[in-house]
């Protein structure tokens, strides 16, 4: 069965300290991972994705994720946090010809 | 592209009325996605459509549901008759075949009084 695990419902960081947000995948084939962020009362926007390219990319707004697939895990972190990337953020898995799956979601908080 | 494209933005409505949500995918995409965001149960999965034809409507929460695409540029949520609980924001996203990324609308508010 294909899962999404997100591991942190809420993480909280300072301005300028990195930001490591957790995910773990289930899939039976070579999947297709997404993380989309949330900003309050708006839509969801593309971070970054990973389809069996290189294992480490690069999003926007200075994000990135590693694809590891002897840990199954696909992390999103940032090196330095700033305000506005408070919001929610989801790991998302695919597979062609699948619906996405979506993790419940990791809330980040960024104190000044 | 203008992108998915759903209306209304908002919508308020009594209970008991019916309610019809609608989507514009992107042109050319071929799978079409409804989801509801609540906070209790974060985003979850109603209905997908391939090429038109519904894949898995496993995610309607009961008959009060109903999806169509009549064609690959339309497709409609429709809720009839619409309870307080149904209150929710619904997204409808569309991609193309070969697993890339889907992109959503910008959603819909659905407040049920």
């Amino acid at each position: 069965a294909q899962s999404v695990t997100q591991l942190d419902s809420h993480v909280s960081v300072s301005e300028g300290t990195p930001v490591l947000l957790r995910c773990n995948y289930s899939s039976s084939y070579s999947p297709s991972l997404f993380w989309y962020v949330q900003h309050p009362n708006k839509g969801l926007q593309l971070l970054l994705k990973y389809t069996s390219a290189a294992t480490l990319v690069k999003g926007i707004n200075g994000f990135e994720a590693e694809f590891k697939k002897s840990e199954t895990s696909f992390h999103l972190t940032k090196p330095s946090a700033h305000m506005s990337d408070a919001a929610e953020y989801f790991c998302v898995l695919n597979q062609a010809g699948t619906a996405l799956i979506f993790g419940k979601g990791t809330t980040l908080s960024v104190s000044s | 592209d203008a992108g998915v494209i759903q209306s209304p933005r908002h919508e308020v409505t009594e209970m008991g009325q019916e309610v019809t949500l609608r989507c514009k995918p992107i042109s050319g995409h071929d799978y079409l996605f409804w989801y509801r965001q609540t906070m209790m149960r974060g985003l979850e999965l109603l209905i997908y459509f391939n090429n038109n034809v519904p894949i898995d409507d496993s995610g309607m929460p009961e008959d009060r549901f109903s999806a169509k695409m009549p064609n690959a540029s339309f497709s409609t949520l429709k809720i009839q008759p619409s309870e307080p609980r149904d209150s929710a924001v619904y997204f409808c996203a569309s991609k193309d075949r070969g697993g890339t990324e889907a992109f959503f609308g910008q959603g819909t508010r659905l407040t049920v009084v």
